[in-house]
């Protein structure tokens, strides 16, 4: 079926270390990938996603690209900030659907 | 940008009772809404799609009489737990489509803390 998995959490990290959360996929055909955050007391927001092959998806100093090869979608940033502390779900939704699939999420703490 | 509200953001019901649960979207108009719950420590699950004046369709294995869906206006739409049991507790997500969005453009609620008592 198609589901999505993400690294577990939780993540801790300094602030201005690097961040790489995994994420694979499994799906029948191409799908949209999608990363969203969910900040402490806030409803999910969509920070980036790509809908084909080797599209990069950027937003916030985040980045993802979509490799087809190794079905993943992994999130990168080369600098975090104690602002970024926030739930990341990967996601991915199939072509003419509705329905987006989560991954569990990546709770991400920084410490200043 | 677009911003969904739902109420309440907590509720503890006692078993046996139903609870309802709101989701609004507050500055567009939505034909389409989508309704989540989350485990612990698990991803989201769809339970149901909502569309504007028709029957909510329904993800397998998610109780239609149970979890019942309203979505009487392109602004709101309900979610009613009848008969709530403990199993019930969960968190509540909903989400939305603008109206001249594509499907993958949803706007999330900060979700509700359902707990059965």
């Amino acid at each position: 079926g198609n589901s999505v998995t993400q690294m577990e959490g939780p993540v801790t990290l300094s602030e201005e270390a690097f961040l790489t959360i995994n994420c694979t996929y499994t799906a029948t055909g191409y799908p949209s990938l999608f990363w969203y955050v969910q900040y402490p007391g806030e409803g999910l927001q969509l920070l980036l996603k790509a809908t084909k092959a080797d599209d990069k998806g950027s937003n916030k100093g985040f980045e993802a690209t979509y490799r087809k090869e190794t079905t993943s979608f992994h999130l990168e940033k080369g600098s975090v900030q104690v602002s970024d502390s926030a739930v990341y779900f990967c996601a991915l939704m199939l072509r003419g659907a509705s329905k987006i699939i989560f991954g569990s999420g990546t709770r991400l703490s920084i410490r200043p | 940008g677009a911003v969904v509200s739902q109420h309440p953001s907590r509720v503890i019901c006692k078993s046996g009772t139903s609870v309802k649960i709101e989701c609004r979207s507050l500055d567009f108009q939505a034909t389409t809404m989508f309704w989540y719950r989350q485990f612990p420590k698990k991803s989201l699950m769809l339970m149901a799609t909502s569309n504007e004046g028709s029957k909510a369709t329904y993800e397998q294995g998610v109780e239609k009489d149970k979890f019942l869906i309203n979505h009487a206006s392109l602004t709101l739409s309900t979610l009613t737990v009848t008969s709530a049991h403990p199993e019930d507790s969960s968190f509540y997500i909903c989400s939305a489509t603008p109206k001249t969005a594509p499907l993958d453009e949803q706007y999330f609620g900060p979700g509700t803390r359902l707990t059965v008592t």
